[in-house]
């Protein structure tokens, strides 16, 4: 089954400090990847996607990630972290099955970051 | 732009009791998406719906039943409520790119549901 790991559930920053927080999925063919934002007591919110291309993406607020399709990975990344910043981070994946797709999300990051 | 609306943004409601969250999509987009969010927890999908017919179904229990309707807004009915079903539900929408859905989702502010 298909299936999105991020490897950190809590990520503790100080401001400035660089920010990479780990994606990986279990899927064999063509994925659309996505990066979502949850600040405290709001919805989820798009960072960033990959569709195809250039497998650096830039989102909003400075973030980028790197799609590796050898490792199944996409990364997310910001070099200098705010305070702003503290949210919980889910990346997803959109895979296709037999009948349909999925977007599937990941268990989610919590990064806090100290002022 | 438009968003997704939601409503009620907060419930409260007895053990027991019923309960009806609406939702109603991005202009022009065909599906509708349903996630519970209990505390401290990701995002678990319930149940999809496009073009008014169910497309996809995740954990929804069979107290919950959901539909969406010729206007593309959907409701989700709760009934013989839990303690358990105190959640934030989300409802998400997307479209379709040159007939493709991307998997790009859009989401709502949210209902809080409190059961007590």
């Amino acid at each position: 089954a298909q299936s999105v790991s991020q490897h950190n559930h809590h990520v503790i920053l100080s401001e400035a400090a660089s920010l990479e927080l780990g994606c990986n999925y279990s899927y064999g063919g063509t994925v659309n990847l996505f990066w979502y934002v949850q600040y405290p007591g709001q919805h989820l919110q798009l960072l960033l996607k990959y569709f195809s291309g250039d497998p650096l993406v830039k989102g909003i607020k400075g973030f980028e990630a790197e799609f590796i399709k050898s490792k199944f990975s996409f990364n997310l990344r910001k070099p200098s972290v705010q305070w702003s910043d503290t949210a919980e981070y889910f990346c997803a994946v959109k895979a296709a099955y037999t009948g349909g797709f999925k977007t599937i999300f990941g268990a989610g990051t919590r990064l806090f970051v100290k002022a | 732009a438009a968003g997704v609306i939601q409503s009620p943004r907060h419930l409260i409601k007895e053990k027991r009791e019923t309960a009806t969250l609406k939702c109603y999509p991005i202009p022009r987009h065909d599906t509708v998406y349903w996630y519970q969010q209990g505390p401290g927890q990701d995002p678990q999908f319930l149940i999809s719906f496009y073009e008014k017919m169910q497309s996809d179904k995740g954990s929804i229990p069979d107290r919950f039943s959901a539909q969406q309707f010729s206007d593309y807004h959907s409701e989700l009915n709760m009934s013989s409520l839990e303690l358990g079903d105190s959640a934030l539900y989300f409802c998400a929408s997307s479209f379709r790119l040159a007939g493709l859905n991307t998997g790009e989702l859009f989401f709502g502010e949210g209902s809080r549901l409190t059961v007590l």
